[in-house]
């Protein structure tokens, strides 16, 4: 049971354009959400992140909207650099106490120069 | 501010074999967690522990898998033995507080 989906495998972008990564999620009970980025041969790094007491937190290029009623977030990056090119995952926290987090599958961008 | 460490980076074996994999927190980490991510997946937890405790293993193949956490600091995961299926990349990832994770450069393991 996928509780964190991200449907788009893979997304492409000219540079200096938005790009837009979305994620699904099914659990209502999550409270805390993140995004992180990975580069080949590394860990993820943490991004961004929202508390789901909020629908859009902002820092620099990278803004996170969140649509509680659809279960929905997105990841906006304006405008987008060649730099930005990597594999993107949304992340959700279980309210448990645990700080159990669950992944979705990720979303490969690519910004063309 | 030294990040998570791992060893090695990258692992051949043969299946049936076994390997250990070691991580190295962030200093004053209380949670530390260990991740498979299979090719075209996202990180899969298999294991976080409390300090020295487990907190939650539901996800660890216990027949084959097995984790410990020394002293509150350092961990180890080893599987014995392994399986083809078991190709992946392993990330220990830290964590103080509810706020987020950091992650290790992870170890690529090959089964062959």
């Amino acid at each position: 049971d996928q509780q964190v989906k991200q449907n788009s495998p893979s997304l492409s972008v000219q540079e200096g354009r938005i790009s837009i990564l979305n994620c699904d999620y099914t659990n209502s009970m999550f409270d805390y959400f993140l995004w992180y980025k990975k580069y080949p041969a590394e860990g993820p790094t943490f991004l961004i992140s929202i508390s789901s007491i909020k629908d859009k937190n902002e820092d620099g290029r990278f803004t996170v909207f969140l649509n509680k009623s659809a279960k929905h977030l997105s990841l906006h990056i304006v405008p987008s650099q060649p730099g930005d090119s990597a594999v993107y995952f949304c992340a959700a926290r279980g309210h448990s106490g645990t700080y159990k987090y669950i992944f979705g599958t990720g979303t490969r961008l690519k910004v063309l120069a | 501010e030294a990040g998570v460490a791992q060893s090695p980076r990258y692992k051949i074996i043969e299946k049936r074999q076994s390997v250990a994999f070691w991580c190295n927190p962030i200093s004053g980490h209380a949670t530390l967690y260990w991740y498979q991510q299979i090719l075209g997946q996202g990180p899969k937890l298999l294991i976080q522990f409390q300090n020295n405790g487990v907190v939650d293993d539901s996800q660890l193949p216990k027949d084959r898998f097995s984790a410990e956490r020394l002293k509150g600091v350092d961990s180890t995961l080893k599987i014995q033995p392994a399986k083809l299926e078991d190709s992946a990349v392993y990330l220990c990832a830290s964590s103080q507080g509810p706020y987020g994770q950091y992650f290790g450069p992870g170890t690529r393991l090959t089964v062959t």
